[in-house]
């Protein structure tokens, strides 16, 4: 069965420090992967998605980027961290073909200070 | 574009009582739907789809959803509600413009069961 993990569950991070979020997928190839944005009482904003290795697509300009430099592996970082970034974060994967539903992780939460 | 609208930022039932969590949804094309539940400082668990197979969709933990094309609605709902059904409910629709899977959320429906 497929098994999709996040780390850290927890961070708290200062305003201006680097970030780094990882997410891997495991029981499946090549899926498309996920990064969300919950922020505190609202709903969820797709920030980046990826259909395969090295293939970013980011929906939202601001200051976080991702990565996917393994198939079964997606990365969410940023240099300098803003106030703003402070949310709940989460990833997911698909099977595709399109139309699939999505699978996400246990998240991350990130609190900036 | 293809959206969805839940009613209703929070629906309050006492335990025992019908659920009933409302989605309407819009599209241009036969949609695919999904209801997602997410428990306090969790990932978001499918609950049920639809993907036009049958109208009346099953899902786990007892809930069940109604595609109705004349309404477009996909409302979400359970006989008898539990206290461990307290939780955030998504409905969500496929984004039939795009070949990546990106799924459409509404803004969330925040479930309080009563004793």
């Amino acid at each position: 069965s497929q098994t999709i993990h996040q780390w850290p569950a927890t961070l708290v991070q200062p305003v201006g420090s680097p970030l780094s979020l990882e997410c891997t997928v495991e029981g499946t190839s090549n899926p498309n992967l996920y990064w969300y944005r919950q922020a505190a009482g609202r709903g969820l904003q797709l920030l980046f998605y990826s259909v395969g290795i090295g293939q970013i697509s980011s929906e939202v300009p601001q200051n976080l980027s991702a990565s996917r430099p393994q198939d079964r592996q997606f990365i969410l970082s940023s240099k300098k961290l803003l106030l703003s970034d402070s949310g709940f974060y989460l990833c997911a994967w698909s099977p595709g073909p399109s139309y699939s539903e999505q699978y996400f992780g246990p998240g991350t939460r990130l609190t900036v200070t | 574009a293809q959206s969805v609208t839940q009613l209703g930022s929070h629906v309050s039932v006492s335990e025992g009582a019908l659920v009933l969590l409302r989605c309407n949804y819009s599209s241009s094309v036969p949609p695919y739907l999904f209801w997602y539940v997410q428990y306090p400082n969790q990932g978001l668990q499918l609950l049920l789809k639809y993907t036009s197979a049958a109208t009346l969709v099953k899902g786990i933990n007892g809930f069940e959803a109604e595609f109705k094309k004349s309404e477009t609605s996909f409302h979400l709902t359970k006989p008898s509600a539990h206290m461990s059904d307290a939780a955030e409910y998504f409905c969500a629709v496929s984004d039939l413009y795009s070949s990546a899977s990106k799924i459409i959320f509404g803004s969330g429906t925040r479930l309080s069961i009563r004793p």
